[in-house]
């Protein structure tokens, strides 16, 4: 078993939906949880960084993690074209930072 | 603000040939130091880490290796290439730290194909 598993899509969208994206994880040590958008042949950027359960929202977009069910979703408001991209969870154990475990990343496109 | 610089980013290597890859860092000072590889249809793995000039941690035994001859450039190596070498190689910083954890920032990346 994988230690992150996430749905790698692809998936279709029309603009302005909610988008879900979602990544179970299996080590419980895990602290540290976040969401990458990684055009394509570009390296991922930084979009949602997040240490505790609960939710933290960023303009549209908003990171839950539930750390009892070992579940971290992304939700993406009001989606638009320029959304489409990969998304890719990560997270890591306490004081090993940059030491991260990704998803395999959820191919997302949004059409107008 | 920090930048990171990655060159080049495209390149075509045969087998058995050398390779170097090239990273710096603008803007901030005794930052972490890491090289990803990203292959097709799959997650990132991390190969390299560094805290610091010439402290490096391997975390995949293979024929790639890496030094940091400055605390802001880092390098990625091979003195001879494999096909399964190829791939998409990613250098990323985070701010070094006295416990706790920073997010890494990564470079555009060098998509290497080994022919």
């Amino acid at each position: 078993q994988k230690e992150v598993e996430q749905d790698p899509g692809p998936l279709s969208v029309p603009e302005g939906a909610i988008v879900s994206l979602n990544c179970t994880y299996s080590n419980s040590a895990f602290q540290y949880f976040m969401w990458y958008r990684q055009y394509s042949r570009k390296g991922p950027e930084l979009l949602m960084y997040t240490y505790s359960s609960g939710n933290k929202e960023d303009g549209r977009f908003t990171a839950q993690v539930d750390k009892s069910s070992k579940y971290i979703s992304l939700f993406i408001r009001d989606s638009q074209p320029s959304d489409s991209a990969t998304y890719l969870c990560a997270m890591s154990v306490y004081n090993q930072g940059g030491k991260l475990i990704f998803g395999q990343g959820t191919e997302l496109s949004v059409k107008p | 603000s920090q930048t990171i610089h990655q060159w080049p980013a495209t390149l075509v290597q045969p087998v058995g040939s050398p390779l170097s890859l090239e990273c710096t860092v603008e803007g901030t000072s005794n930052p972490n130091l890491y090289w990803y590889r990203q292959a097709a249809g799959r997650g990132l793995q991390l190969l390299f880490y560094s805290v610091g000039i010439g402290q490096i941690s391997s975390e995949v035994p293979q024929n790639l290796s890496a030094s940091r001859p400055q605390d802001r450039q880092f390098i990625l190596s091979s003195k001879k290439l494999l096909l399964s070498d190829s791939g998409f190689y990613l250098c990323a910083w985070s701010v070094r730290g006295v416990g706790g954890n920073s997010p890494l920032h990564f470079g555009n990346g060098t998509r290497l194909t080994v022919t």
